[in-house]
């Protein structure tokens, strides 16, 4: 039972450069998260999709583009990486279609670093 | 006033110890509370949802004062492995979880 799967584990970029981030999960979850978290500030909302085929704003979604391929599979795009991006970034799901009274699971996360 | 606050610790307890967290949150239309445990350089993952009626899981208790606006997590006989960050998280109908900083426990033998 996979669960929430990220790829790729680790990642180095060079500012400027772009990368997109994959996530997918195996329980038949209709919403989906992407977070960052960095130290002394927790864990921030980038971007969510409540149901396939929506996605809507975070906390901090500049820099940050997302694509809801289908019920599975959210991911997280950096269009022109910045060393400001240099974080830990975890994907989620939740059962309901939308964020409320439904916890959330995490995939493993993915540390990025923009030099 | 942040939406959640957590005193971020340390708290060193020694095994077997009894210890409490609170976390406030600022929002009295707050809707849903959980408890989630991160362990280092891991996910979060949830450790318990918090009720009304306040609820317990083994050697974990969880309650909720919505006058106060406060949750607590209190954790008895406390084991090596309990050593994490505790995250208190907090949501309104219809916008995202918002989770708070953490307290770390550092258990000792």
């Amino acid at each position: 039972n996979a669960g929430v799967t990220q790829t790729p584990k680790f990642q180095v970029l060079k500012t400027g450069q772009s990368m997109t981030l994959q996530c997918a999960q195996d329980m038949n979850h209709n919403s989906m998260y992407w977070y960052r978290q960095d130290p002394g500030m927790g864990l921030r909302l980038i971007y969510y999709s409540a149901s396939e085929g929506t996605t809507d704003k975070g906390e901090v979604p500049n820099g940050y583009n997302v694509s809801r391929l289908n019920k599975r599979e959210f991911s997280l795009r950096l269009e022109s990486a910045a060393p400001s991006q240099t974080s830990v970034y975890f994907c989620a799901s939740s059962e309901a279609g939308g964020h409320y009274n439904s916890p959330l699971h995490f995939g493993n996360g993915t540390r990025l670093t923009v030099t | 006033r942040k939406e959640v606050e957590q005193d971020p610790g340390p708290f060193n307890v020694p095994e077997g110890a009894t210890v409490a967290f609170n976390c406030t949150y600022s929002n009295s239309a707050s809707q849903s509370f959980f408890w989630y445990r991160q362990d280092c350089r891991k996910e979060p993952k949830l450790l318990m949802s918090v009720y009304s009626s306040g609820n317990e899981d083994g050697r974990f208790t969880a309650q909720l004062n919505r006058a106060s606006q406060y949750i607590s997590l209190l954790i008895r006989d406390s084991k090596l492995s309990d050593s994490a960050t505790y995250l208190c998280v907090v949501s309104q109908a219809g916008t995202a979880l918002i989770f708070g900083k953490g307290t770390t426990l550092s258990v000792s033998s």
